[in-house]
């Protein structure tokens, strides 16, 4: 069976400082992964996601995403954040058995601080 | 890119009745949607997988009796919610997966439903 985890629940950060926001997955089988972003009663908003090839996959609002198998995590990175970051971030994975269904990560909320 | 809407988005109803919830993929087809059920402060938790012209597939654990689900087109899947009680109060959201990206979800902006 497959799992997401994201350790941190809460993440504070200055504005225009780096962030690092955490996911670990367990899986059997090859994986797609994604990070989505969930501002405050809205839907879930595609930020980036990783098919296969290059392991560094960059997406939208200047945020990156690193696949790294040996670990099995897939760390979503910001070099500056805005105020506008300010929100819930949830991993999720997907495997390729042809469900097409995702599990998703706890969440981790980003707090940008002015 | 791809664009799903979800009508109504907030809706207040008493106890007993019943409320339906409409997804729709504006600009692709979705052979397939899915419906999720979020909590405050929580994750997403898959309800069901709804096909075009098939029936549902529903998670462990949610009574397919009392969250209809159907998807009559490639764009459209709803969601009744039969016999509403409070504790259905939730945020609702459904996904629809892009037949030309057989790998990602689109999600909608979400149903804020009140049973009082």
């Amino acid at each position: 069976a497959q799992s997401v985890t994201q350790l941190d629940s809460q993440v504070p950060v200055f504005e225009e400082a780096p962030v690092e926001l955490r996911c670990n997955y367990s899986s059997s089988v090859s994986v797609y992964l994604f990070w989505y972003v969930q501002y405050p009663n809205q839907g879930l908003q595609l930020l980036l996601k990783y098919l296969s090839g290059s392991t560094l996959v960059k997406g939208i609002n200047g945020f990156e995403a690193e696949f790294n198998k040996s670990q099995t995590s897939f760390h979503l990175r910001k070099p500056s954040v805005h105020i506008s970051d300010t929100a819930e971030y949830f991993c999720a994975v997907s495997d390729d058995s042809g469900t097409y269904k995702y599990i998703f990560g706890t969440g981790t909320r980003l707090k940008v601080l002015a | 890119g791809a664009v799903v809407s979800q009508h109504p988005s907030r809706v207040i109803c008493k106890s007993g009745t019943s409320v339906k919830i409409e997804c729709r993929s504006l600009d692709f087809q979705a052979t397939t949607m899915f419906w999720y059920r979020q909590f405050p402060k929580k994750s997403l938790m898959l309800m069901a997988t709804s096909n075009e012209g098939s029936k549902a597939t529903y998670e462990q654990g949610v009574e397919k009796d009392k969250f209809l689900i159907n998807h009559a087109s490639l764009t459209l899947s709803t969601l009744t919610v039969t016999s509403a009680h409070p504790e259905d109060s939730s945020f609702y959201i459904c996904s629809a997966r892009d037949l030309r990206e057989t790998d990602t979800q689109y999600f909608g902006p979400g149903t804020r439903l009140t049973v009082l």
